[in-house]
């Protein structure tokens, strides 16, 4: 099983609006990340945690709000978004970080649309 | 920092072989992946390098010079299903962790 899923796949939410971006992975990998992606440009990194603590945050405002309550799981929470930040967001995670080998699966990723 | 470059566009036609080049500058580096996305889909895995030399899966091919920071994939006969958007990725090792970087992609356009 290399599955890595995310719900939900769309979300349309107001500016105003709370919500949350889910990631769960079964694989035992120890490493998750969030990536952000608009239409024809490469992923690019928002958060990476290893071991469940957060070790690299790629300057993202704080209206993104990453967590990894276990092994197994990363939500981003959302609140008051701009239309701007419309965008596919993508869920990775690999075995381990710094060992040579390790594949990072993506999911299928959840498309946002702030309104 | 780090920089990574692939061309923007490409063609070719179907039964054809096509390499698409890719250079990176980083430290820390731990390994290139490569990724093929569909529009509207998220990237899946093609390929990973991370000692210098050729590793073939299928029709596909990857291949890695760290001396030279260049790798690149190759695709034999191609299908038009091939179509669609290759992503260079490096892994880069710092004090902060380890994140996989990605150059902007190369659109390759597979005709009949």
């Amino acid at each position: 099983d290399t599955e890595v899923t995310q719900t939900p796949k769309h979300l349309v939410m107001g500016m105003t609006n709370k919500k949350s971006l889910k990631c769960e992975q079964h694989m035992g990998h120890r490493a998750m990340y969030w990536y952000k992606q608009k239409a024809k440009k490469p992923p690019e990194l928002m958060f990476v945690y290893s071991y469940e603590k957060l070790s690299i945050n790629e300057s993202v405002p704080s209206r993104f709000s990453p967590e990894c309550p276990n092994s197994s799981l990363l939500n981003l929470h959302l609140h008051a978004l701009q239309p701007e930040d419309s965008a596919l967001y993508l869920c990775a995670s690999s075995d381990g970080q710094g060992r040579g080998g390790n594949t990072i699966y993506f999911g299928e990723g959840s498309w946002l649309t702030v309104v | 920092g780090q920089n990574i470059d692939q061309p923007t566009e490409m063609t070719a036609t179907e039964g054809a072989i096509v390499q698409i080049n890719c250079t990176y500058q980083t430290s820390g580096f731990n390994g290139l992946f490569w990724y093929q996305q569909h529009a509207g889909e998220a990237p899946t895995f093609l390929s990973y390098n991370v000692l210098d030399g050729l590793e073939e899966k299928g029709r596909f091919s990857s291949f890695l010079s760290r001396s030279k920071g260049y790798s690149y994939l190759l695709l034999k006969e191609l299908q038009m299903k091939d179509s669609a958007s290759y992503l260079c990725a490096v892994r880069a090792n710092n004090q902060a962790g380890t994140a996989l970087i990605f150059g902007k992609g190369t659109t390759l356009s597979v005709s009949s």
